[in-house]
């Protein structure tokens, strides 16, 4: 079965600093693997997601990911954290794609101005 | 983009009671919807997948007799949590897929407590 880890439940972040969220997953077959955000009090939204294409990235709100099969790593990048950035962010993994998917277990970001 | 409503968005009741909890597709109809259970500090787990016009499809460790789906339209789903425990005091997340491919959209959650 599928899974994916993220590391560290609360990350800090200075405003206008490299933002940094990593992903490591483990998958039997071709991974499909996404992120998303949630605000509070907010459904989960799609950031980016990894369908076998092009192994960079690029998502919504200056977003993007790299899908490093050798690593096994799918990581979160954004150059410069704005204050809107906080809210908790999740990685997550499908087997072909077919929509069951299996999700990390989070993290929350904090930007500290 | 399309939308997923849930209600309630909070609900208390006490134990031993049920709690019915309705997910929405507002704009589009999904003949499949999730439905999922988080844990405080933890990751969203799959709980099942309902099917328009059929029965559910449970994930192991889930039990179907206490988490009763129905799936009665295209665009609404709900989830009835039985005879409810302290226990079962969780956030509850739906989800729907969208017409791309690998696309979902999440409901905001329910976030039901037990007392």
């Amino acid at each position: 079965a599928q899974s994916v880890t993220q590391l560290g439940s609360h990350v800090s972040v200075s405003e206008g600093a490299l933002v940094l969220l990593r992903c490591n997953y483990s998958s039997s077959v071709p991974p499909y693997l996404f992120w998303y955000v949630q605000y509070p009090n907010q459904g989960l939204q799609l950031l980016l997601k990894y369908t076998s294409a092009a192994t960079l990235v690029k998502g919504i709100n200056g977003f993007e990911a790299e899908f490093k099969k050798s690593e096994t790593s799918f990581h979160l990048t954004k150059p410069s954290a704005h204050m809107s950035d906080a809210a908790e962010y999740f990685c997550a993994v499908s087997d072909n794609g077919n929509n069951r998917l299996a999700f990390g277990k989070g993290n929350q970001v904090v930007v500290i101005p | 983009g399309a939308v997923v409503s849930q209600h309630p968005s909070r609900v208390i009741c006490k134990s031993g009671t049920s709690v019915k909890i309705e997910c929405r597709s507002l704009d589009f109809q999904a003949t499949t919807m999730f439905w999922y259970r988080q844990f405080p500090k933890q990751s969203l787990m799959l709980m099942a997948t309902s099917n328009e016009g059929s029965k559910a499809t449970y994930e192991q460790g889930v039990e179907k007799d206490k988490f009763l789906i129905n799936h009665a339209s295209l665009t609404l789903s709900t989830l009835t949590v039985t005879s409810a425990h302290p226990e079962d005091s969780s956030f509850y997340i739906c989800s729907a897929p969208g017409t791309e491919a690998y696309e979902q959209y999440f409901g905001p959650g329910t976030r039901l407590t037990v007392t």
